[in-house]
């Protein structure tokens, strides 16, 4: 089955914490495409990044980085040093055939 | 470059209505798809089109309906409105090349809500 969970529904810190966002993926598929979008109280899903999954090499940009280990299945998102502007709904998303497949989301607080 | 645009931005309808919403692509993109999000969830596939043709549909019942016209942009129609209707809509446009499948972009959505 195709399919992405977000298990931590709701995260809270402090500005300047920094704070990782899980994301554990399931797929048939040998090649396949991962996602993570973030969703401000605006409503637009703001994309961030994709990743192949024959590019295991983790990728930094600014404070955002993600952690790609397809041993565990997993496609974490990392923001150091969080700021206010950081608070949204963050989606981490499978790429299958014509769609994408969401999980439930992580919905990050950043407080100043 | 113009980004993915949707109208309109909140709509309300009472049940049975009939709604129509719109989507223009971004610039360079052939392709639309339609996610519905519902509160508290991640959006789910409504379906795509392609060439103005329907290239892939997701779990919903034939009242979702759509058309994709030759400058790409899109309609979403609603038919026999239910409670359970209320919801984002997101359009999302790409790029089909018949490589690796290309990044969706999304629109900022229209808030539909069924009283």
């Amino acid at each position: 089955a195709q399919k992405v969970t977000q298990a931590q529904t709701e995260i809270s810190v402090v500005e300047k914490e920094d704070v990782t966002l899980d994301c554990v993926y399931e797929t048939r598929d040998t090649t396949y495409y991962l996602f993570w979008y973030k969703q401000p109280p605006s409503g637009e899903l703001v994309f961030l990044i994709r990743r192949n999954s024959f590019d295991e090499q983790n990728e930094i940009s600014g404070r955002y980085s993600w952690n790609f280990q397809k041993s565990t299945s997993s496609f974490n998102f990392t923001i150091t040093a969080s700021q206010v502007v950081d608070s949204a709904v963050y989606f981490c998303a499978l790429k299958d055939t014509d769609k994408l497949i969401f999980g439930t989301g992580t919905r990050l607080q950043v407080f100043p | 470059e113009t980004g993915v645009t949707q109208s309109p931005t909140h709509l309300i309808k009472t049940r049975g209505q009939q709604v129509t919403l719109r989507c223009s692509s971004q610039s360079g993109h052939n392709t639309v798809s339609w996610y519905q999000q519902a509160l508290g969830q991640g959006p789910q596939f409504i379906f795509q089109y392609y060439r103005e043709e329907e290239n892939g549909r997701g779990n919903f019942p034939p009242r979702f309906s759509g058309l994709q016209f030759p400058n790409y942009s899109s309609e979403l129609n609603v038919n026999a409105l239910e409670l359970d209707d209320s919801a984002l809509y997101l359009c999302a446009s790409s790029t089909l090349a018949g490589g690796p499948p290309d990044t969706q972009y999304f629109g900022p959505g229209t808030r539909l809500t069924v009283l």
